[in-house]
């Protein structure tokens, strides 16, 4: 299984935005990057993900770099309740395991 | 519909003692997984059914494990003969199709401490 690096931890100061990279240099073509976050003794929530483009929705925007070798979570204004752990975690579509593969992510702090 | 629902929240066992948890996924989902989660670590695998077939197992789920889902709807995932290392948070997930081009739900997890 393709692996994911992440910073142990990041700071941001609430309303500005946060970028939570991710290394994935040994990611293949058919690999999704995913991201989710688990807040304090909740179970992992959906973030975003993507194959190739950068996408955005409600939550947050994913760029990924062309290369497919990383990627960067934005969250354009933290809030306290952004406070969490991110995962990045890759999917494959073609070993044809259908389990995520957790890393032990990014623990954002959000400061008031 | 509200979400993946686990059962019970907190669970307390002396050891040697057998546990079963139960996970409701969302009901239109036909896939369902179990996690654990020790603190400080991200969940890791344990097992994963499409409908009521268990396709994947994890070689961390040793034979006191055993997970089913009777009808593909709910399922439970017991453990027998408990040891202090089973103490963990255990997630369930579902999910509509593959992993890849949607997003699982999980649970709030049942956290099992095993004295």
């Amino acid at each position: 299984d393709a692996k994911t690096t992440q910073p142990n931890s990041m700071e941001s100061n609430e309303e500005e935005p946060v970028h939570l990279p991710c290394n994935h240099s040994t990611i293949s073509g058919t690999d999704y990057i995913h991201w989710y976050r688990q807040l304090p003794s909740q179970g992992p929530e959906y973030v975003i993900h993507g194959l190739t483009s950068n996408v955005n929705n409600r939550m947050a925007s994913l760029a990924i770099a062309e290369d497919r070798k990383s990627s960067t979570l934005i969250l354009h204004r933290a809030t306290l309740r952004d406070a969490a752990v991110y995962y990045c975690i890759l999917s494959s579509t073609t070993s044809g395991t259908y389990k995520y593969i957790f890393g032990t992510g990014t623990r954002l702090k959000v400061l008031a | 519909d509200t979400g993946v629902s686990q059962d019970p929240r907190h669970k307390i066992t002396k050891r040697g003692q057998n546990v079963t948890f139960r996970c409701d996924p969302i009901s239109e989902h036909n896939r369902l997984y179990w996690y654990r989660q020790t603190l400080g670590q991200g969940p890791e695998f344990l097992t994963y059914f499409q409908n009521e077939a268990q396709l994947e197992k994890s070689r961390l789920l040793s034979d006191r494990f055993s997970a089913e889902r009777p009808k593909g709807s709910f399922s439970t995932l017991e453990i027998q003969r408990t040891e202090q290392g089973d103490s963990a948070m255990y997630l369930c997930a579902s999910s509509l199709t593959g992993l890849w081009t949607t997003e699982a739900f999980f649970g709030q997890g049942t956290r099992l401490t095993v004295v």
